[in-house]
């Protein structure tokens, strides 16, 4: 069974730009959450989709938003990107909402300049 | 606020050997307990998770213990090998928030040949 994939893998953006990036869950789950990493952050909940609806969101502004499609897929977008925002933006699936383990994609490396 | 401190940034075992890797929590509300290992360029893999219903939960060489009185978990991987180095990351999470994993800030384990 694949697991969750997600692109681009990498992105260089400049600042005031937005930026939307995509992840596909593993086949036959339904629920997904993003997540930041940073450095001095380290990893943090961004938001939780599961049935197209958010179900969580973490202590991001507004700039950070998402969506999930019908067949699960889910995108991320940022809006007005500022130099902090350079991190690594995970997504990570799990089967249903409510089910504890979540299973990660790769990443994607987002670059701020 | 830290609600899941993982004090020691870093370990070092000689292969064969037990790797002990702690995590401290704060929040009574967590319920649910996982452990995360991450290579550089990847996604965290899971790699064990505990309720709060239990004291110990294994699987193959990794066991997790929780002691819900002190807040306090640990992994225990027996016998440690090279390709377990790798940075371990603690999450927790609590029902109704099931989406929404807190993790800590990691630790890095290096197991030397």
């Amino acid at each position: 069974k694949a697991g969750v994939t997600q692109t681009p893998r990498y992105l260089i953006k400049t600042r005031g730009q937005q930026v939307t990036l995509s992840c596909s869950p593993i086949s036959g789950h339904r629920s997904v959450s993003w997540y930041q990493q940073t450095p001095g952050q380290g990893l943090q909940f961004l938001f939780e989709y599961f049935s197209e609806t958010q179900r969580n969101k973490g202590n991001f502004p507004g700039r950070f938003s998402g969506r999930q499609f019908s067949n699960s897929r889910s995108e991320m977008n940022v809006s007005t990107l500022e130099l902090g925002d350079s991190a690594l933006y995970l997504c990570a699936s799990s089967l249903r909402w409510g089910n504890y383990e979540q299973y990660f994609g790769p990443g994607t490396r987002l670059t701020v300049t | 606020d830290q609600q899941v401190k993982q004090n020691s940034p870093s370990l070092s075992v000689q292969e064969g050997r037990i790797s002990i890797l702690n995590c401290d929590y704060t929040n009574s509300m967590f319920d649910y307990f996982l452990w995360y290992k991450k290579y550089p360029a990847e996604g965290p893999t899971f790699l064990i998770s505990i309720s709060s219903i239990k004291d110990k939960n294994e699987d193959g060489r990794f066991t997790v213990f929780l002691n819900k009185s002190a807040k306090h978990l640990s992994l225990h991987i027996v016998p440690s090998q090279p390709g377990d180095s790798a940075v371990y990351f603690c999450a927790a999470s609590a029902t109704g928030n099931t989406g929404k994993l807190i993790f800590g800030q990691g630790t890095t384990l290096q197991v030397k040949p």
